[in-house]
Formats: C-alpha cells, sequence, structure tokens
C-alpha cells in the first residue's frame, strides 16, 4: 500500500475560501514533499518540508509536519480557480535513495 | 517548464508489442525516476538512476528495463505488453539522489489495444 495517504479524495470549495488537505504515512521519514498536478499533467514540486521543521510557508501555501503523528497538512489560503487540481503527499524514507514515494492525492476544485 | 523533456507524449501500440519511452533530465541533473500512473494504482514508483547507476528499484516487472545513459538521458524499455500497462510514464529529474525535490516530465501516454 502507499506509504502516504492523503484526505480527503476530494474537497470543493468557492473562490477565496481556505483549502486544507491532509496526509498520513507509515514510517519514519527524512522529508515530506507537496506537489500539484493540472489533469493529464506532470506534476509540479510545492513544497518540501524536513524531518525536523515543524511548519513552511510558501507565498498562499502552508505545509506543517507532526512527526509524532506522522501527518502533514496543506493549506492554501484565499483559493482561486486556477488551484483546482489533485495534490500529492510524498515521502522520502531514505536519503541514500532518495525516492519519493507518493499518496493517491486530493482533487482539489475550486469553484469561481 | 519542468526542463524535463518525455517522448513521445502519446503512443498507441497492441498487446504483445514493445515500446521505448525517452527522457532528457534537466541540466545538470544526476538523478532520474520512472513513475507509472494509473487509475487504480496511483503514481507507482519504477526505479531511479543517479549518474548511470541503478540506486533504487521499484514496482517494475521484469518485462520493464530501464537504463541512464552517459549524456544522462534515460530510456525505459516496456516489452510484452498487456492491456493493464496502459498508463501515464513520468520521468522526473533532481540534482542529487536524495533531494526529494523531483522534477516531472509532462509524461508518455502509453495505451494498449
Amino acid at each position: 500500500s502507499q506509504q502516504g495517504e492523503e484526505d480527503p479524495q476530494a474537497l470543493s470549495i468557492q473562490e477565496g475560501e481556505n483549502a486544507t488537505m491532509n496526509c498520513s504515512y507509515k514510517t519514519s521519514i527524512n522529508n515530506l514533499q507537496w506537489y500539484r498536478q493540472n489533469s493529464g499533467r506532470g506534476l509540479v514540486h510545492l513544497i518540501l518540508i524536513r524531518s525536523n521543521e515543524r511548519e513552511k510557508h510558501s507565498g498562499r501555501l502552508r505545509v506543517t509536519l507532526d512527526t509524532s503523528k506522522k501527518s502533514s497538512s496543506l493549506l492554501i489560503t484565499a483559493s482561486r480557480a486556477a488551484d483546482t487540481a489533485s495534490y500529492f503527499c510524498a515521502t522520502v524514507i531514505n536519503t541514500n535513495a532518495g525516492k519519493s514515494t507518493f499518496g493517491d492525492g486530493t482533487t482539489l476544485t475550486v469553484k469561481p | 517548464d519542468s526542463g524535463v523533456t518525455q517522448t513521445p507524449k502519446h503512443l498507441i501500440t497492441a498487446t504483445g508489442q514493445r515500446v521505448t519511452l525517452r527522457c532528457s533530465p534537466r541540466s545538470g541533473d544526476l538523478s532520474v525516476y520512472w513513475y507509472q500512473q494509473s487509475l487504480d494504482q496511483g503514481l507507482q514508483f519504477l526505479i531511479q538512476y543517479y549518474n548511470g547507476e541503478e540506486r533504487a528499484k521499484g514496482n517494475i516487472l521484469e518485462r520493464f528495463s530501464a537504463q541512464q545513459f552517459p549524456d544522462l538521458h534515460s530510456e525505459l524499455n516496456l516489452s510484452s505488453l498487456e492491456l493493464g500497462d496502459s498508463a501515464l510514464y513520468f520521468c522526473a529529474s533532481s540534482i542529487t539522489s536524495n533531494t526529494g525535490e523531483l522534477f516531472f516530465g509532462e509524461g508518455s501516454r502509453l495505451t494498449v489495444l
């Protein structure tokens, strides 16, 4: 099964609202990343948070990491219709072989 | 534009055939990763190369093979294709083998009929 699991699977909000997506994982990690994927396109890296960090910001994005609960959240503030996409968390366990293991994603729809 | 180039963008072939997918990583990136994305399996890690050597292996079938060449481009070979191999195949690259920050190509969509 996947290392990361996103929740909810789908989220629909109005433009201007905040969107929160959660990711839970099973084993200790070195870092966790969030990616965005527009339908049928490649994934785009949004933000990386290391295991010794608790919170990180990038523009309208805020990511938190709770290693004791093995969970992370991605908050998108003041959402826009252009934020409509699928969002994936990915974890790196072992930095000697830095493959990222992806969850199943959250599909976000922002209605104008 | 991530700087990662994948060809072909679309490929339609028949069961039992063999195809080769090509990936050119971002300039300067030494590590290449291959992922398969399908509706029922999600995004599955297949294999990783770093500077020409295999670094990590995931859920890659024996019918599939890959390599990274001295100029750092990579090829994923899929043989004896089955209907279930229909998927989007992504290549991603990173500077090192352990940054966790991947740059993805736009994918090769394979349809097996």
